[in-house]
């Protein structure tokens, strides 16, 4: 199974500012990552696919990147809206596995 | 606009059985592999079993094999998730999933069942 480690597990930032979230893979998943937002009470939302393929109404404030073990989103500037959990999910192997997810609150 | 919407859970006794359901819509439900991802309270995400398409191929997490049943009705546009043998740690949101266009991402998410499993 492949293990997906997040960090930082809770990430503070100011409204405006640029967060930077990790994701590793154990093994390489190649570009087959998604990153999920999730507030409190709702389902997740898929952000990117791909690596970095934004989905459909995503902000361009949005990013993904990275291949193979290690990648990164970026949101840009954070709004009100973004503060959420953020999940990681590779879809290369069996089993299908979630990052145990990045908490960004407000500083 | 696609539409899932999960219905079936409730309380259930260790040992129980339950049968949940994720009536589809907006989409040509019987062209996508579905899922169920599920989310222990204040825990992350855990991916359960998938189905193809047309149920030639279904899969399920190590934790739940041999106890749950996944299956899909493309004439009713529905999944379906028989729970057996539950357990405590069972306990959790159980959401309904519609794989991506273009990889095993989840597209689309129903807004998820609660199943407790407590005697």
């Amino acid at each position: 199974e492949i293990v997906m480690t997040q960090s930082p597990a809770t990430l503070s930032v100011s409204p405006g500012e640029r967060a930077t979230l990790s994701c590793r893979a154990s093994q390489s998943v190649s570009g087959n990552l998604a990153w999920y937002q999730q507030k409190p009470g709702q389902a997740p939302r898929l952000l990117i696919f791909g690596a970095s393929t934004r989905a459909t109404g995503i902000p361009a404030r949005f990013s993904g990147s990275g291949s193979g073990t290690e990648f990164t989103l970026a949101i840009s500037s954070l709004q009100s809206e973004d503060f959420a959990v953020y999940y990681c999910q590779q879809y290369n192997n069996w089993p299908r596995t979630f990052g145990q997810g990045t908490k960004v609150e407000i500083k | 606009e696609v539409q899932l919407v999960e219905s079936g859970g409730g309380l259930v006794k260790p040992g129980g059985s339950l049968r949940l359901s994720c009536a589809a819509s907006g989409f040509t439900f019987s062209t996508y592999s579905m899922n169920w991802v599920r989310q222990a309270p204040g825990k992350g995400l855990e991916w359960v079993s998938s189905i193809s398409s047309s149920s030639d191929y279904i899969y399920y997490a190590d934790s739940v094999k041999g106890r749950f049943t996944i299956s899909r009705d493309n004439g009713k546009n529905s999944l379906y998730l028989q729970m057996n043998s539950l357990r405590a740690e069972d306990t959790a949101v159980y959401y309904c999933a519609k794989k991506g266009g273009s990889g095993f991402y989840f597209d689309f998410w129903g807004q998820g069942s609660l199943l407790t499993v407590s005697s």
